[in-house]
């Protein structure tokens, strides 16, 4: 049973639009959530995260919100560039330990 | 500063061998974790390790285990591989104060196929 999803394996977005990547988590004791940006040959990279006592964090182009009701969270990623192209995970856990990840999506800005 | 480094980075094994894989954390972390990454899917926790401790688990058979070092460098060990077991293995280390971690940085990988 995938305690974190992403629905959406792959996206594509033309560059300089916006980029939303979706994330549903079912472990009601998760309470910190990130993500992760990950290229082929290298190991993931970590962009952003957000505790469950906000439900937004903003850093430079990346946005993440958390709607706790609805155990949703969402990374927007605005001006999309290039370089933005690669598999994101969202991961998440419970007081900072162990770290479920989904399985990922793809996106591919276009030029 | 060093980042989280791996090795080797790939490896080819046939089923029933042992393996080694090697982590060595980034400078000023405590806590070293394992991760199993197959093709197409997300990466799934094995173990952690803090102050050279196992400080939990996901669901791998006792045939993974590790071992931590006084210097926080980090083996995962496999027994009795199986052709299910190859994948991408990522270490992450971070910094842990008590039982709360800071974000967890990861290395580059080691390739594993078992033939």
């Amino acid at each position: 049973d995938q305690q974190v999803k992403q629905n959406s394996p792959s996206l594509s977005v033309q560059e300089g639009r916006i980029s939303i990547l979706n994330c549903d988590y079912t472990n009601s004791m998760f309470d910190y959530f990130l993500w992760y940006k990950k290229y082929p040959a290298e190991g993931p990279t970590f962009l952003i995260s957000i505790s469950s006592i906000k439900d937004k964090n903003e850093d430079g182009r990346f946005t993440v919100f958390l709607n706790k009701s609805a155990k949703h969270l969402s990374l927007h990623i605005v001006p999309s560039q290039p370089g933005d192209s690669a598999v994101y995970f969202c991961a998440a856990s419970a007081l900072r330990q162990n770290f479920v990840f989904g399985p990922g999506t793809r996106l591919s800005v276009l030029p | 500063e060093t980042g989280v480094t791996q090795s080797p980075t790939h490896l080819i094994k046939t089923r029933g061998q042992q393996v080694t894989l090697r982590c060595s954390s980034q400078s000023g972390h405590n806590t070293v974790s394992w991760y199993q990454q197959a093709l197409g899917q997300g990466p799934q926790f094995i173990f952690q390790y803090y102050r050279e401790e196992e400080n939990g688990r996901g669901n791998f058979p006792p045939r993974f285990s590790g071992l931590q070092f006084p210097n926080y460098s980090s083996e995962l060990n496999v027994n009795a591989l199986e052709l299910d077991d190859s994948a991408l293995y990522l270490c992450a280390s971070s910094l842990a104060v008590g039982l709360t971690q800071v974000t967890q940085y990861f290395g580059p990988g080691t390739r594993l196929t078992v033939l």
